[in-house]
């Protein structure tokens, strides 16, 4: 079985710009979530979809949106990005949102300059 | 604010010994989850124990779940120089959809 799979891998972006990242699950996982990892703040949650329907959202400004496909695909989008924003951004996929395992795919690396 | 704490934040041991760390949380949760993270890649499960179980093995891992301390361990047997990595408990909490992850311990395993 396929992991989760994340592209890019790696990303230079400048100040201003957006971007848009990608995440496909395990075949039949229906939630996808992202995280967001920098060395300061450690692993904070973004945003949980489930069957294209967002249910929950972490503290992060609205530059930080997302969205989920039919196929569970999931997209995540940074508009107007700031030097901040440089992380490694991770998505994980579940069966379901809750009580369950949560597998992560390998990341992609964002460098805002 | 993190919900996990772990310690220590980092550990040296040699090859061979074992390895203990842990993780202590605020809320009830529905799950303890560990991972392991090798140098900025991604997150390898490792291990989920429920709330109503008390421990739980795989391989050369054993996990402990104390609900009523709000604490966890991961302990790490015979322990290897590939295990040198990060490791992270991740709560779920109930009703949230989400994973909430202590601050991780690094392990380091000394050849």
């Amino acid at each position: 079985k396929a992991g989760v799979t994340q592209t890019p891998r790696y990303l230079i972006k400048t100040r201003g710009q957006q971007v848009t990242l990608s995440c496909s699950p395990i075949s039949g996982h229906r939630s996808v979530s992202w995280y967001q990892q920098t060395p300061g703040q450690g692993l904070q949650f973004l945003f949980e979809y489930f069957s294209e329907t967002q249910r929950n959202k972490g503290n992060f400004p609205g530059r930080f949106s997302g969205r989920q496909f039919s196929n569970s695909r999931s997209e995540m989008n940074v508009s107007t990005l700031e030097l901040g924003d440089s992380a490694l951004y991770l998505c994980a996929s579940r069966t379901q949102g809750t009580d369950t395992e949560a597998f992560f795919g390998q990341g992609t690396r964002l460098t805002v300059v | 604010s993190q919900q996990g704490e772990e310690d220590p934040q980092a550990l040296s041991i040699q090859e061979g010994e074992n390895a203990t760390m842990n993780c202590s949380y605020k809320t009830s949760i529905n799950n303890l989850q560990w991972y392991r993270q090798n140098s900025g890649r991604g997150l390898v499960h490792l291990i989920l124990i429920r709330s109503n179980e008390r421990e739980k093995h795989s391989g050369r891992l054993r996990v402990t779940l104390d609900t009523s301390k709000k604490s966890s361990s991961l302990l790490i047997t015979a322990s290897r120089a590939a295990d040198t990595a990060s490791y992270f408990c991740a709560t779920d909490l109930q009703g949230a959809q989400k994973l909430v992850f202590g601050q991780g311990t690094r392990l380091t395993i000394n050849p």
